[in-house]
């Protein structure tokens, strides 16, 4: 068990909607990061929050967004889904701002889009 | 960009068949190259961190490298339990901050 906790751990949703995965860090991680993982693209990195502000974006579209609130838990707000949507959804954790120690993750979001 | 590519992508040993796996990485000022192993449908599981060319990490079977073009995860005497992907990512501090840019993995099955 990493600490991390990711819930729901499986989304099923039509197309157009809009669903928002949470993300509890470890106790006593400010940084939280989200990734997504498909088959063919692998993890990629979406955005890092540090306490409470984004700090780096990746390959993140602009119908999603996320935020970190005052007791360090993250949101990742996917909306007017598509298809190629579906994929995991991690998000990872560590002590500071610079990831140049481990970084855990969490189980995942399975989303799935019809 | 910063480009990470593991090799290969696919490996299937037999218990006690040792080998290593590759991670050639293109990164413009490298903060830190780390391994992960990431079972079937859970979140990646951290490994190793590496941060110069020469360092070496061990653990159980495991043993990583680096050098300043690549990583290599040696993989002794594997056991069917070490079946999984193993993923390396770099850390550098260019266009997004200092997230991990993944490989996309090699996949390890170990048969008995």
């Amino acid at each position: 068990d990493s600490g991390v906790t990711q819930t729901p751990k499986h989304l099923i949703t039509a197309t157009g909607q809009r669903v928002t995965l949470r993300c509890s860090p470890r106790s006593g991680d400010l940084s939280v990061y989200w990734y997504q993982q498909s088959l063919d693209q692998g993890l990629q990195f979406l955005i890092q929050y540090y306490n409470g502000e984004e700090r780096a974006k990746g390959n993140i579209l602009e119908r999603f967004s996320a935020q970190q609130f005052p007791d360090l838990h993250s949101e990742l707000n996917l909306s007017s889904l598509e298809l190629g949507d579906s994929a995991l959804y991690f998000c990872a954790s560590s002590t500071g701002p610079l990831i140049n120690t481990e970084a855990f993750f969490g189980q995942g979001t399975r989303l799935t889009v019809v | 960009e910063d480009q990470v590519t593991q090799s290969p992508e696919a490996l299937r040993l037999q218990e006690g068949e040792s080998s290593s796996l590759n991670c050639s990485y293109t990164v413009s000022g490298l903060r830190g190259l780390f391994w992960y192993r990431q079972d079937p449908g859970k979140g990646p599981e951290f490994l190793f961190t590496l941060y110069s060319a020469g360092e070496e990490k061990e653990k159980e079977r495991l043993k990583a490298t680096l050098t300043k073009k690549e990583s290599f995860l040696h993989i002794t005497a594997p056991k069917p339990e070490d079946s999984a992907t193993y993923l390396c990512a770099v850390q550098a501090g260019s266009n997004s901050g200092y997230a991990l840019n993944f490989g996309k993995g090699t996949s390890l099955l170990v048969t008995p």
